[in-house]
């Protein structure tokens, strides 16, 4: 079973920044925190990874919080393109467990 | 591009038939991992090779096996297909550096659409 809950769905404008919250309380403490994101049925894409500190690369931004329990992905400027699936997954060295996503529809 | 790659691409086939879907990973990757995803569900972790060796494994029916072979290429074998195996089927890669624990990320490729008739 996945270790992470999200929202089933969110809508966001397009231009704005869309934040994607994840719940991971379970979290361990070698555990990192990954998100990947599929569009409309193509292979899941990689975002980002984090285990503590807050990272960001040219897609997005992962924010955790101090004690680890929650994240939020950050599409700074989110484009029509941006619209998917996106999955929070907890791992370490474990197979990667999907969970049903957060449907992130943005909107014109 | 993920730099995995899998065919065939689509695939239809009737039922008690037997098909075989073939992965590449991405260059350098020693670990390949087969997953499912039914019409509108989630993706259902099959099993996963590391080195020609399986390392795990997940949902994965009797009447499916995989392999992966010497130059680390892998192939999924469905076989006595039902209506229900209709699905996408996708493989990523991945390198692992330390032995069991995967401490990167996974590379999907585009998947195998198959439709049982």
């Amino acid at each position: 079973d996945a270790k992470t809950t999200q929202p089933t769905s969110m809508d966001c404008a397009e231009g704005r920044a869309a934040n994607l919250p994840c719940n991971h309380s379970t979290i361990s403490g070698n555990e990192y925190v990954y998100w990947y994101r599929q569009i409309h049925s193509q292979g899941p894409q990689y975002i980002i990874h984090g285990l503590k500190n807050n990272e960001t690369n040219e897609m997005a931004s992962l924010i955790i919080t101090e004690d680890r329990k929650s994240s939020t992905l950050i599409l700074p400027h989110a484009t029509l393109r941006d619209t998917a699936v996106y999955y929070c997954i907890v791992n370490y060295g474990q197979n990667f467990v999907f969970g049903p996503g957060t449907r992130l529809s943005v909107l014109p | 591009d993920s730099g995995v790659t899998q065919t065939p691409k689509h695939l239809i086939t009737a039922t008690g038939q037997r098909v075989t879907l073939r992965c590449s990973p991405r260059s350098g990757d020693l670990s390949v991992y087969w997953y499912q995803q039914s019409l509108d569900q989630g993706l259902q972790f099959l099993i996963q090779y590391y080195n020609g060796e399986e390392r795990a494994k997940g949902n994965i029916l009797e009447r499916f096996s995989a392999q992966q072979f010497p130059d680390l290429h892998s192939e999924l074998n469905l076989s006595s297909l039902e209506l229900g195996d209709s699905a996408l089927y996708f493989c990523a890669s991945s390198l692992r550096t330390s032995g069991v624990l995967n401490t990167g990320e996974l590379f999907f490729g585009e998947g195998s659409r198959l439709t049982v008739l």
